[in-house]
């Protein structure tokens, strides 16, 4: 059974701040990683993905990936108010048109 | 650019009747298409894939079904739903590569 665990939250950071989101994964076999926001009411929206170990930058987003530990994460720099969401994280076994496996999600708020 | 629809946008029907969900996407060809639910208080789980036209993968047994008639066509039906039916239905494509999947507006369906 592939899992994928988050903390629930809600995670509360100060307008400015860095966000850090986590996520780890049972499945070792595991190939690619996914960030995902959703706003209340709303389907999720890709905002990275990343495969191989280390960071992985695109302007305020920070994606790690870490295999041997079996973890992932999102840093989100200047954190701002419309980065209040619930951030998905996935995670793709490689086996080509295989769907992704979520986690329930991390509620971030950004207080202004 | 690519770009998915689903409709309708909300649904609310009663417990016994049937179902019928339609995505669409456009830009794209031979796309691969998901259908995930999210129910409340859960992560979204993938019920159905398809990497071709009548090519259907079910990842989870239950009283719904899908069909592709078209390339860029997916449709998620139910003969009789269930209250447990109830949940944002999502559609997703991918054109492979690293996995990623690209979400539609979804779809909210409440059973009574």
């Amino acid at each position: 059974q592939k899992e994928v665990e988050q903390n629930s939250g809600p995670l509360s950071v100060p307008e400015g701040a860095i966000a850090s989101l986590n996520c780890t994964y049972s499945d070792r076999g595991s190939q690619s990683f996914f960030w995902y926001r959703q706003y209340s009411g709303k389907s999720p929206e890709l905002i990275m993905f990343i495969y191989s170990n280390g960071d992985k930058e695109d302007g305020r987003f920070t994606a790690q990936l870490n295999k041997a530990s079996q973890y992932v994460s999102l840093l989100i720099r200047d954190s701002q108010p419309s980065d209040s969401a619930t951030y998905l994280c996935a995670v793709h076994s490689g086996g080509g048109a295989d769907g992704l496996t979520f986690g329930k999600g991390t509620h971030l708020i950004i207080q202004p | 650019s690519q770009t998915i629809h689903q409709w309708p946008a909300t649904l609310v029907q009663p417990v016994g009747s049937p179902l019928s969900l339609e995505c669409t996407v456009e830009g794209t060809s031979n796309p691969n298409l998901y259908w995930y639910r999210q129910a409340a208080g859960r992560g979204l789980q993938l019920l159905f894939y398809s990497v071709g036209i009548g090519q259907i993968s079910s990842e989870v047994p239950q009283n719904l079904s899908a069909s592709r008639p078209q390339d860029r066509q997916f449709i998620l039906s139910s003969k009789k739903l269930l209250l447990s039916d109830s949940g944002f239905y999502l559609c997703a494509w991918s054109l492979g590569g690293a996995g990623e999947q690209f979400f539609g507006p979804g779809t909210r369906l409440t059973v009574l």
